[in-house]
């Protein structure tokens, strides 16, 4: 089982929707939990760290985490094309001693 | 802020020359810093964690020396990938973590840096 998980898509949405994005993470002791946006050819960047179990909101972007399910999502509100890119969930903490990334979820918003 | 700069950010070169990429933190002092390797339609793989002023850790499967890391200061660590093969080619990333922010755990990504082995 891969520490942590993400539906590799692609995953479609027309602009202006809501596009929904899923982590899950195998160690229970995990504390600390980051959406990473990656354009096509270039490095991550960070979009949202979340810590504590349930919504976080920042702008369009509001990550949602349940601990007792492992579980850590991201919704972008008011989907636009320039949204389109690969989003990485990672994870920290518990027995890991450095980030660990899912393998991405790429998303096209389509106009 | 927490801006992460890589040089250079592309290189092409023949096999068995070695290659050196510079990662810099711009405007805050990392503590640590974090090398990545990534492949097309891969995920971000770690190589090392670099601590300023001590050897790098390695991960499992990653040759220290081929990939010597310095980090010798609070603000530069490099990569040096010595005897490069054409395998090597990949998207090379480093991140950084902030000193200041008390062993918080956000990193910082440096635009990356695309090796060419011929």
């Amino acid at each position: 089982q891969k520490e942590v998980e993400q539906n590799s898509g692609p995953l479609s949405v027309p602009e202006g929707a809501i596009a929904s994005l899923n982590c899950t993470y195998s160690d229970r002791g995990s504390q600390s939990f980051f959406w990473y946006r990656q354009y096509s050819g270039k490095s991550p960047e960070l979009i949202m760290s979340i810590y504590s179990n349930g919504d976080k909101e920042d702008g369009r972007f509001t990550a949602q985490l349940n601990k007792a399910s492992q579980y850590v999502s991201l919704l972008i509100r008011d989907s636009q094309p320039s949204d389109s890119a690969t989003y990485l969930c990672a994870v920290k903490g518990g027995s890991a001693r450095q980030l660990t990334f899912g393998s991405g979820t790429q998303l096209t918003v389509l106009p | 802020g927490a801006v992460v700069s890589q040089h250079p950010s592309r290189v092409i070169c023949k096999s068995g020359t070695s290659v050196k990429i510079e990662c810099r933190s711009l405007d805050f002092q990392a503590t640590t810093m974090f090398w990545y390797r990534q492949f097309p339609k891969q995920s971000l793989m770690l190589m090392a964690t670099s601590n300023e002023g001590s050897k790098a850790t390695y991960e499992q499967g990653v040759e220290k020396d081929k990939f010597l890391i310095n980090h010798a200061s609070l603000t530069l660590s490099t990569l040096t990938v010595t005897s490069a093969h054409p395998e090597d080619s990949s998207f090379y990333i480093c991140s950084a973590r902030d000193r200041a922010s008390g062993g918080g755990e956000t990193q910082y990504f440096g635009p990356g840096t695309r090796l060419l082995v011929l």
